[in-house]
């Protein structure tokens, strides 16, 4: 198994494009999440989807916007794009912890996105 | 506001030297903590979680919900020690968002 794939690994655009990245989580996860890890910085929580929907969100615009297919995989897409769009995006999956407990998140290697 | 700080951005401790991270939150209701670990050119991965009690790897982390903290420690420090390390916090049922640190570098000099 390997793991949590996310494709590109890196990915060069400029001001103003729109970029879309894919995750596919690991063999028997049916949740993924997505994160923004600036340089220097921890994660931060962009979304999380399960079950095709999304089901909770971090503090960022609506310009930040995915999808989750029946196979479990995962777009993000980023419109309008800005410097400060730049950074590390770790996608995350996980199995549904049936309500009780967050259950621990697997991670990609994460695609570097640069915004010139 | 739901917070997590690690002070330290950067601990350095001799081999066989006891390692202390430090992890403190912010949190309304009643929180999962995780500590996460990166070692070089590998990816992020989970260490260990409150809920579990369990020392992995030689490393424990006690939730002290007094102090609101979840320290990470370990006796005795080894070289494959040197990583990357962030605490993370979650909610119970219901709440699904993960808050990170900003991450701790611990070095075990030889």
């Amino acid at each position: 198994d390997a793991g949590v794939t996310q494709s590109p690994t890196h990915l060069i655009k400029t001001r103003g494009q729109q970029v879309t990245l894919r995750c596919s989580p690991k063999s028997g996860h049916d949740t993924v999440s997505w994160y923004q890890q600036a340089l220097g910085q921890g994660p931060q929580f962009i979304f999380q989807y399960y079950e095709e929907e999304e089901r909770q969100r971090g503090n960022f615009p609506d310009r930040f916007s995915g999808h989750q297919f029946p196979n479990y995989s995962s777009e993000l897409n980023v419109n309008a794009l800005l410097l400060g769009d730049s950074a590390l995006y770790l996608c995350a999956s996980s199995l549904e912890g049936g309500g009780f407990s967050n259950q621990p998140q697997h991670f990609g290697d994460g695609t570097r996105l640069s915004i010139l | 506001a739901q917070r997590v700080t690690q002070p330290e951005k950067l601990l350095s401790v001799f081999k066989g030297a006891p390692v202390e991270l430090k992890c403190n939150y912010s949190y309304s209701g009643s929180p999962e903590l995780f500590w996460y670990v990166q070692y070089s050119r590998q990816r992020l991965q989970l260490l260990l979680r409150h809920i579990s009690r369990e020392s992995i790897k030689g490393f424990t982390a006690d939730l002290n919900k007094g102090e609101t903290s979840f320290h990470l420690k370990k006796p005795f420090a080894q070289e494959e020690d040197s990583a990357m390390y962030y605490c993370a916090l979650s909610g119970h049922s219901g709440t699904y968002k993960y808050i990170f640190g900003t991450g701790t570098r611990l070095k075990v000099l030889a």
